[in-house]
């Protein structure tokens, strides 16, 4: 079966840019109809979305962000990535990829096991 | 964008009892695009509901969503000991998606 596996630094540095991959295994990231998604979850806190890709490269992301991100996907790898520039510690969150059946950023069947983001010097 | 208010904060259950969790939001949510998730201590999410009231693959019939417009509800109908967990509604009618604050199901 599909699954998801998110990998990168877990420490970064105030105005560093924070950099994760997710890993998509047993099945295609351009399987037709599925959006790739970030989602964030601050320590204790809610979700965010952060926003999706679609395997033609198709993306978008929330404002929220002011510009600091980046999905990017690679098809040979099976892969989509998330970056974001200019990080403070209010960017310190369980960082999850998810995939959308749906489209366009709509709900999340599958997830990640997410991995924990920390933004310290 | 569309904030979505969750209540209670907590709910007191026992085994065996219902639980009705509220998810309401600031404005319509066109086409009922609203899901439900369940979340335990150091896991990701679970997608429970979508589209309001269409239960996702392999989750138990106890679980059911209703609502529109405004106001959704997700009913346990009995709780079993695995569903005391936190629950989160997300709206992806409008963009930025949005997720509610979060309902937690505590043992009693």
């Amino acid at each position: 079966q599909v699954q998801l596996q998110e990998s990168g630094p877990g420490l970064v540095t105030p105005s560093q840019t924070l950099s994760l991959t997710c890993t998509v295994s047993g099945g295609s990231i351009t399987t037709g109809g599925y959006y790739w998604t970030w989602i964030r979850q601050h320590p204790g806190k809610g979700l965010e979305w952060i926003g999706f890709i679609y395997y033609s490269g198709n993306t978008y992301l929330n404002p929220s962000l002011k510009n600091r991100g980046t999905i990017s996907v690679d098809t040979s790898k099976n892969q989509f990535s998330l970056k974001l520039r200019s990080v403070t510690v209010a960017d310190t969150a369980v960082y999850y990829c998810a995939r959308d059946p749906h489209g366009y950023g709509s709900y999340f069947d599958l997830w990640g096991r997410g991995t924990l983001v920390t933004v310290s010097s | 964008e569309i904030v979505l208010t969750q209540s209670p904060g907590t709910l007191s259950l026992s085994p065996g009892e219902r639980a009705a969790l509220s998810c309401r939001a600031s404005q319509s949510i066109t086409s009922n695009y609203l899901a439900w998730y369940q979340q335990k201590p150091g896991q990701a999410p679970r997608l429970l509901i979508y589209g309001a009231s269409s239960r996702a693959t392999g989750i138990p019939d106890r679980f059911s969503g209703s609502g529109s417009g405004t106001d959704f509800t997700l009913t346990i109908s009995r709780l079993e000991p695995e569903d005391f967990a936190v629950y989160y509604c997300q709206q992806y009618g409008y963009s930025p998606r949005t997720f509610g604050q979060g309902t937690k199901v505590e043992f009693k």
